[in-house]
Protein backbone atom coordinates (compact mmCIF):
# COMPACT_ATOMS: atom_id res chain seq x y z
CA UNK A 1 0.00 0.00 0.00
CA UNK A 2 1.53 3.25 -1.47
CA UNK A 3 1.66 6.18 1.11
CA UNK A 4 0.35 8.58 -2.39
CA UNK A 5 -2.23 7.42 -4.47
CA UNK A 6 -2.52 7.03 -8.15
CA UNK A 7 -4.86 5.04 -10.69
CA UNK A 8 -3.52 1.70 -11.42
CA UNK A 9 -4.34 2.56 -15.64
CA UNK A 10 -4.85 5.29 -18.09
CA UNK A 11 -5.38 5.28 -21.30
CA UNK A 12 -5.72 7.91 -24.41
CA UNK A 13 -5.53 8.13 -27.99
CA UNK A 14 -2.81 9.48 -29.68
CA UNK A 15 -3.16 13.33 -30.22
CA UNK A 16 -5.37 13.44 -26.83
CA UNK A 17 -4.75 14.79 -22.90
CA UNK A 18 -4.83 12.75 -20.41
CA UNK A 19 -4.29 13.66 -16.70
CA UNK A 20 -2.98 11.06 -13.94
CA UNK A 21 -3.70 12.24 -9.83
CA UNK A 22 -1.47 11.08 -7.31
CA UNK A 23 -3.68 11.61 -3.77
CA UNK A 24 -1.61 12.37 -0.45
CA UNK A 25 -2.58 13.29 2.79
CA UNK A 26 -1.61 16.03 5.29
CA UNK A 27 1.75 14.78 6.60
CA UNK A 28 2.73 14.95 2.79
CA UNK A 29 1.52 16.63 0.21
CA UNK A 30 -0.93 18.48 2.33
CA UNK A 31 1.98 19.76 4.44
CA UNK A 32 3.94 22.03 1.64
CA UNK A 33 6.18 19.30 0.62
CA UNK A 34 6.44 19.36 -3.38
CA UNK A 35 5.47 16.51 -5.84
CA UNK A 36 7.97 15.28 -8.65
CA UNK A 37 6.74 12.98 -11.53
CA UNK A 38 9.18 10.16 -13.12
CA UNK A 39 8.05 8.05 -16.30
CA UNK A 40 9.95 4.85 -16.68
CA UNK A 41 9.74 3.52 -20.40
CA UNK A 42 9.38 -0.16 -20.46
CA UNK A 43 12.83 -1.98 -19.65
CA UNK A 44 14.31 0.87 -18.03
CA UNK A 45 15.06 3.19 -14.86
CA UNK A 46 13.26 5.95 -13.95
CA UNK A 47 13.59 9.58 -15.53
CA UNK A 48 12.65 12.51 -14.01
CA UNK A 49 10.05 14.17 -15.74
CA UNK A 50 8.37 17.13 -13.59
CA UNK A 51 10.06 18.44 -10.68
CA UNK A 52 9.21 21.07 -7.62
CA UNK A 53 5.36 20.39 -8.64
CA UNK A 54 5.77 22.07 -12.47
CA UNK A 55 8.87 22.47 -13.40
CA UNK A 56 10.08 20.26 -16.40
CA UNK A 57 13.93 18.98 -16.52
CA UNK A 58 15.86 20.51 -19.89
CA UNK A 59 14.94 18.09 -22.13
CA UNK A 60 11.63 17.74 -21.44
CA UNK A 61 9.02 18.21 -24.14
CA UNK A 62 6.83 21.45 -22.50
CA UNK A 63 3.07 18.64 -23.32
CA UNK A 64 4.26 17.02 -19.73
CA UNK A 65 2.83 19.24 -16.95
CA UNK A 66 2.32 19.84 -13.38
CA UNK A 67 0.15 20.73 -10.45
CA UNK A 68 -0.82 20.21 -7.07
CA UNK A 69 -3.53 21.58 -4.85
CA UNK A 70 -4.18 20.85 -1.58
CA UNK A 71 -3.28 17.07 -0.96
CA UNK A 72 -2.99 16.32 -4.56
CA UNK A 73 -1.38 16.38 -7.80
CA UNK A 74 -1.45 16.13 -10.97
CA UNK A 75 0.57 15.16 -14.31
CA UNK A 76 -0.83 16.26 -17.47
CA UNK A 77 0.53 15.36 -21.07
CA UNK A 78 -1.39 16.89 -23.99
CA UNK A 79 -0.33 15.43 -27.63
CA UNK A 80 -0.25 11.71 -26.28
CA UNK A 81 2.30 9.99 -28.22
CA UNK A 82 3.22 6.39 -28.81
CA UNK A 83 6.49 7.10 -27.05
CA UNK A 84 4.41 8.18 -24.11
CA UNK A 85 3.51 4.92 -23.19
CA UNK A 86 5.31 3.93 -20.06
CA UNK A 87 4.83 3.67 -16.41
CA UNK A 88 4.69 7.42 -14.33
CA UNK A 89 5.62 7.74 -10.89
CA UNK A 90 4.87 10.43 -8.38
CA UNK A 91 7.12 11.40 -5.23
CA UNK A 92 6.85 13.49 -2.57
CA UNK A 93 8.15 14.02 1.30
CA UNK A 94 6.54 12.33 4.30
CA UNK A 95 6.71 14.65 7.53
CA UNK A 96 7.63 10.95 8.90
CA UNK A 97 11.30 11.51 7.51
CA UNK A 98 10.54 9.14 4.52
CA UNK A 99 10.68 10.18 0.77
CA UNK A 100 7.37 8.33 -0.42
CA UNK A 101 6.31 7.25 -4.31
CA UNK A 102 3.04 6.67 -5.22
CA UNK A 103 1.80 3.31 -6.65
CA UNK A 104 2.58 4.00 -10.21
CA UNK A 105 0.20 4.76 -13.14
CA UNK A 106 0.87 2.78 -16.37
CA UNK A 107 -0.35 4.63 -19.43
CA UNK A 108 -1.27 3.06 -22.97
CA UNK A 109 -1.54 5.00 -25.85
CA UNK A 110 -4.42 3.08 -27.98
CA UNK B 1 28.21 14.44 -17.37
CA UNK B 2 26.17 12.98 -14.09
CA UNK B 3 26.31 9.29 -14.15
CA UNK B 4 25.70 6.95 -11.62
CA UNK B 5 26.44 2.94 -11.62
CA UNK B 6 25.04 0.02 -9.16
CA UNK B 7 27.44 -2.65 -8.75
CA UNK B 8 27.30 -6.02 -6.61
CA UNK B 9 25.85 -9.76 -6.38
CA UNK B 10 22.73 -10.79 -8.35
CA UNK B 11 22.16 -13.56 -5.89
CA UNK B 12 21.96 -13.61 -2.42
CA UNK B 13 20.56 -16.19 -0.16
CA UNK B 14 17.89 -16.12 2.54
CA UNK B 15 19.49 -14.21 5.51
CA UNK B 16 22.46 -13.43 4.19
CA UNK B 17 23.92 -9.42 3.95
CA UNK B 18 23.75 -7.43 0.77
CA UNK B 19 26.47 -5.20 0.10
CA UNK B 20 25.51 -2.86 -2.91
CA UNK B 21 28.07 -0.29 -4.41
CA UNK B 22 26.86 2.88 -6.27
CA UNK B 23 29.89 4.96 -8.38
CA UNK B 24 29.07 8.04 -9.25
CA UNK B 25 30.80 10.70 -11.78
CA UNK B 26 29.77 14.20 -12.75
CA UNK B 27 29.08 16.10 -9.16
CA UNK B 28 30.37 16.19 -5.57
CA UNK B 29 28.97 14.26 -2.21
CA UNK B 30 30.23 17.25 -0.93
CA UNK B 31 28.79 19.74 -2.52
CA UNK B 32 25.95 21.57 -0.61
CA UNK B 33 22.34 19.81 -0.92
CA UNK B 34 24.18 16.74 -2.79
CA UNK B 35 22.64 13.32 -1.86
CA UNK B 36 22.87 9.78 -3.02
CA UNK B 37 19.99 8.15 -2.79
CA UNK B 38 18.94 4.10 -2.98
CA UNK B 39 15.23 3.05 -4.08
CA UNK B 40 14.16 -0.40 -5.49
CA UNK B 41 11.34 -1.77 -7.76
CA UNK B 42 10.36 -5.72 -6.90
CA UNK B 43 9.08 -7.34 -10.22
CA UNK B 44 5.98 -5.96 -11.32
CA UNK B 45 5.80 -3.33 -8.29
CA UNK B 46 6.05 0.69 -7.52
CA UNK B 47 9.11 2.52 -6.20
CA UNK B 48 10.44 2.10 -3.00
CA UNK B 49 12.74 4.69 -1.15
CA UNK B 50 15.26 2.79 1.23
CA UNK B 51 18.08 5.20 2.17
CA UNK B 52 19.80 8.50 1.48
CA UNK B 53 22.99 10.12 2.25
CA UNK B 54 23.43 13.47 2.26
CA UNK B 55 26.78 16.21 1.39
CA UNK B 56 27.16 16.13 5.13
CA UNK B 57 27.19 12.65 5.47
CA UNK B 58 23.43 12.15 7.37
CA UNK B 59 21.84 9.83 7.03
CA UNK B 60 17.90 8.38 5.86
CA UNK B 61 16.29 5.53 6.50
CA UNK B 62 13.06 4.11 5.51
CA UNK B 63 10.86 4.15 8.20
CA UNK B 64 9.97 0.52 7.80
CA UNK B 65 13.50 -0.94 7.15
CA UNK B 66 15.69 1.54 9.42
CA UNK B 67 16.95 -1.34 11.39
CA UNK B 68 18.31 -3.40 8.36
CA UNK B 69 19.72 -0.93 6.49
CA UNK B 70 23.18 1.36 6.35
CA UNK B 71 24.32 3.94 4.40
CA UNK B 72 27.55 5.33 3.83
CA UNK B 73 30.08 7.07 1.34
CA UNK B 74 33.38 7.14 0.61
CA UNK B 75 33.89 10.88 -0.99
CA UNK B 76 37.34 10.14 -2.74
CA UNK B 77 35.86 7.01 -3.96
CA UNK B 78 32.69 8.89 -5.06
CA UNK B 79 31.03 5.68 -3.70
CA UNK B 80 28.10 5.48 -2.14
CA UNK B 81 27.74 1.90 -0.24
CA UNK B 82 24.34 0.48 1.39
CA UNK B 83 24.10 -2.64 3.56
CA UNK B 84 20.86 -4.88 3.77
CA UNK B 85 20.83 -7.42 6.42
CA UNK B 86 19.02 -10.47 7.36
CA UNK B 87 17.83 -10.64 3.26
CA UNK B 88 14.91 -12.53 2.63
CA UNK B 89 13.10 -13.72 -0.91
CA UNK B 90 10.55 -10.54 -0.58
CA UNK B 91 13.65 -7.82 -1.27
CA UNK B 92 13.92 -9.64 -4.64
CA UNK B 93 13.86 -6.27 -6.82
CA UNK B 94 16.03 -4.06 -8.93
CA UNK B 95 18.16 -1.31 -6.65
CA UNK B 96 18.55 1.74 -8.12
CA UNK B 97 20.84 4.85 -6.85
CA UNK B 98 20.00 8.35 -8.10
CA UNK B 99 21.14 11.73 -7.26
CA UNK B 100 19.65 13.58 -4.80
CA UNK B 101 18.65 17.05 -4.48
CA UNK B 102 18.43 17.99 -0.81
CA UNK B 103 15.22 20.33 0.30
CA UNK B 104 12.80 18.79 -2.83
CA UNK B 105 14.61 15.78 -2.54
CA UNK B 106 14.01 14.32 -5.96
CA UNK B 107 16.15 12.18 -8.06
CA UNK B 108 17.78 14.10 -11.21
CA UNK B 109 19.91 11.28 -12.48
CA UNK B 110 19.36 7.52 -12.15
CA UNK B 111 21.61 4.49 -12.50
CA UNK B 112 20.73 1.53 -14.46
CA UNK B 113 19.72 -0.02 -11.76
CA UNK B 114 20.69 -3.71 -10.48
CA UNK B 115 18.61 -6.76 -10.18
CA UNK B 116 18.85 -8.72 -7.14
CA UNK B 117 17.47 -12.30 -6.65
CA UNK B 118 17.30 -13.43 -2.99
CA UNK B 119 16.94 -17.29 -3.26
CA UNK B 120 18.30 -20.91 -1.60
Amino acid sequence: QSVLTQPPSVSGAPGQRISISCTGSSSNIGSNYEVHWYQQLPGTGPKLLIYGNNKRPSGVPDRFSGSKSGTSASLGITGLQAEDEADYYCQSYDSKLDVVFGGGTKLTVL
Amino acid sequence: QVTLRESGPALVKPTQTLTLTCTFSGFSLSTSAMCVSWIRQSPGKALEWLALIDWDDDKYYSTSLKTRLTISRDTSKNQVVLTMTNMDPVDTATYYCARTLYGDFYSDFWGQGTLVTVSS
